[in-house]
């Protein structure tokens, strides 16, 4: 069965960058797209971007041009997320996705704390 | 494209039928989806394609519409069912999501 596995939760300082990552297990890595979408507190879900997982190809949201870089490692099946600069409302859930043209699987979510 | 859901809150009781409308603000064509979401845990897709049951789903569950307006049904609420709703545009970038829909028990 298909499965997007996150790492843990992080706490960061205003400044700092995190990295995410997304291992994908039960179906082929290289075949589908992984989004990555965010979730402030009491907030709606906001996409921030997507790789290619086949060619490494990325497209990201024009908000978050500059600070985030996605990767992917095909021989560990892992996609990566990577926010720079990190400042308080920057404090959100993030959740990578499988795509299918829609977001079919999801990981569990990953809880980004900034904070001094 | 800008999504916006209404109600943002609903009040409902089990066995009710209830319905949330996405409008959007340029036609999305069929690249709509709506997922569920509960507390502490990672959206569902339910529907895709603006009318596409997602394997697994309960029938009970129906999605309608074109151009810039759609509607998620449940035609009969189960308790497991109170959940906020969001509807999903995948025909332009930045891809969007609606503010959602929190459905509670009456």
């Amino acid at each position: 069965q298909v499965q997007l596995v996150q790492s843990g939760a992080e706490v960061k300082e205003p400044g700092a960058s995190v990295k995410v990552s997304c291992k994908a297990s039960g179906y082929t890595f290289t075949k589908n797209a992984m989004h990555w979408v965010r979730q402030a507190p009491g907030q709606r879900l906001e996409w921030m971007g997507w790789i290619n997982a086949g060619n490494g190809h990325t497209k990201y949201s024009e908000k978050f041009q500059g600070r985030i870089t996605i990767t992917r490692d095909t021989s560990a099946s892992t996609a990566y997320m990577e926010l720079s600069s990190l400042r308080s409302e920057d404090t959100a859930v993030y959740y990578c996705a499988r795509d299918e043209m829609f977001f079919d699987y999801w990981g569990q979510g990953t809880l980004v704390t900034v904070s001094s | 494209i800008q999504l916006t859901q209404s109600p943002s809150f609903l009040s409902a009781s089990v066995g009710d039928r209830v319905t949330i409308t996405c409008r959007a603000s340029q036609g999305p064509s069929n690249y709509l989806a709506w997922y569920q979401q509960k507390p502490g845990k990672a959206p569902k897709l339910l529907i895709y394609a603006a009318s596409t049951l997602q394997s697994g789903v309960p029938s009970r569950f129906s999605g309608s519409g074109s151009g810039t307006e759609f509607t998620l049904t449940i035609s009969s609420l189960q308790p497991e069912d109170f959940a906020t709703y969001y509807c999903q545009q995948v025909n332009s970038y930045p891809l969007t999501f609606g503010g959602g829909t929190k459905v509670e028990i009456k």
